[in-house]
């Protein structure tokens, strides 16, 4: 069981937006920041948002982050196959000083 | 161009060790925490052990916590996970991972990924 809850999986068709969703408590969320990641199985994951919303180098401005309170949000436009991965949210937790991941989010772009 | 390069993982019987590695290069290791996550067949990333940049500081997930430990060798850019006891579930796929940000403050996150290594607990 995760520390962060995110759902199993969604779906959208190719162009169209989906958002993902992680819940988490006041010890990690609600006082850290969260930073997102795409996982293509058997390749390296790749750091998708930082710091709540930020995009590092050379990822699309299709992708965008938020967070309120102590649920964080990842959105996707345009969907791609491309975009077809698994995307974990993760932060700090400050009460066990250890990283927590959500469950992972399977996307499938129909 | 910042790389992560895993070694030295493989097959081992339950109840046996292994040192798994992650060669640096790209950046001043010394400067940041760096992290194991691992993800079993099948099964969601999971962090397991993290590592302050001098090696004074180390933490670990319930699930490994006193059978492994983290060390790093900044002289060398390397980073370590010292495997023991280790059992079926502990079978997957096991990544370094750099940190960046401060986690103290509340802004940390896994900045860059080795692409990672296939550890096997089997009899």
């Amino acid at each position: 069981q995760s520390v962060l809850t995110q759902p199993p999986s969604v779906s959208a068709a190719p162009g169209q937006k989906v958002t993902i969703s992680c819940s988490g408590s006041s010890s990690n969320i609600g006082n850290n920041h969260v930073s997102w990641y795409q996982h293509l199985p058997g390749t390296a994951p790749k750091l998708l948002i930082y710091e709540n919303n930020k995009r590092p180098s050379g990822i699309p401005d299709r992708f965008s982050g938020s967070k309120s309170d102590t649920s964080a949000t990842l959105g996707i436009t345009g969907l791609q196959t491309g975009d077809e991965a698994d995307y974990y949210c993760g932060t700090w937790d400050s009460s066990l000083s250890v990283w927590v991941f959500g469950g992972g989010t399977k996307l499938t772009v129909l | 161009e910042v790389q992560l390069v895993e070694s030295g993982g493989g097959l081992v019987q339950p109840g046996g060790s292994l040192r798994l590695s992650c060669a640096a290069s790209g950046l001043t290791f010394r400067s940041y925490w760096m992290h194991w996550v691992r993800q079993a067949p099948g099964k969601s990333l999971v962090w397991i052990s993290r590592i302050t940049t001098d090696g004074s500081g180390t933490g670990y997930a319930d699930s490994v916590k006193g059978r492994f430990t983290i060390s790093r060798d900044n002289a060398k850019n390397t980073l370590y996970l010292q495997m023991n006891s280790l059992r079926a579930e502990d079978t997957a796929v096991y990544y370094c991972a750099l940190g960046l940000g401060y986690c103290s403050g509340g802004t940390c996150y896994l900045g860059y990924w080795g692409q990672g290594i296939l550890v096997t607990v089997s009899s």
